[in-house]
């Protein structure tokens, strides 16, 4: 059974980098699609960016400039690191794996992290 | 940017009701649709990809249709468990987008 298990501070000032850990029991991150997906408080969900087998990342144009997904294969991990963070990236973040086998599809999210910023 | 445009963004039912909630793209997005269900503490679940195919244990009360920029999630008879906000969300394009959502209530 594939289970994603998400890691990383869930309270920031400021300015500072977030960086979220997600990783794979029963399975690994190589060969994958992953996508982080936020939901701010109250609002609905957005999604921040894609990571695709071959490593090649797309993001939100918003916040492009300031965040990176990358994948650790040697760890078996996945990160999304977002640089200068302001009230307004406080959310829940989920980290998301996709693949399509032969035209099946499977589809699995983390359990969530709160994120806070706050002074 | 392709938006998606959901409707109703919330609406209220009953056990044994028939809900269609519509999701319209600013563009085609040809069969790059999905369709997921959020309760509140947890994460989302995937229900529906490709416009109209069942994730594996999503019950078949649970469809999808529609092409070119209008798709519709129906639950044919709901359940108890399916009071929850749902999302559609495209992937035809970068940035990938979601509908604002549809609460049922």
């Amino acid at each position: 059974q594939v289970q994603l298990q998400q890691w990383g501070a869930g309270l920031l000032k400021p300015s500072e980098t977030m960086s979220l850990l997600c990783t794979v029991s029963g399975g690994s991150v190589s060969g994958f699609f992953w996508n982080w997906v936020r939901q701010p408080p109250g609002k609905g969900l957005e999604w921040i960016g894609e990571i695709n087998p071959a490593g090649s990342a797309d993001y939100l144009p918003s916040l492009k400039n300031r965040v990176t997904i990358s994948v650790d294969a040697s760890k078996n991990q996945v990160s999304l690191n977002l640089k200068s963070v302001t009230a307004a990236d406080t959310a829940v973040y989920f980290c998301v794996r996709d693949h399509c086998p032969g035209g099946v599809c499977y589809n699995y999210w983390g359990q969530g992290t709160l994120v806070t910023v706050s002074s | 940017d392709i938006q998606m445009t959901q409707s109703p963004s919330s609406l209220s039912a009953s056990v044994g009701d028939r809900v269609t909630i519509t999701c319209r793209a600013t563009q085609g997005i040809r069969n790059n649709l999905g369709w997921y269900q959020h309760k509140s503490g947890e994460a989302p679940k995937r229900l529906i990809y490709a416009v109209s195919t069942l994730y594996s244990g999503v019950p078949s009360r649970f469809s999808g249709g529609g092409s070119g920029t209008e798709f519709t999630l129906t639950i044919s008879s709901l359940q108890p468990e399916d009071f929850a906000t749902y999302y559609c969300l495209q992937h035809q394009s970068f940035p990938y987008t979601f509908g604002q959502g549809s609460r049922l209530e």
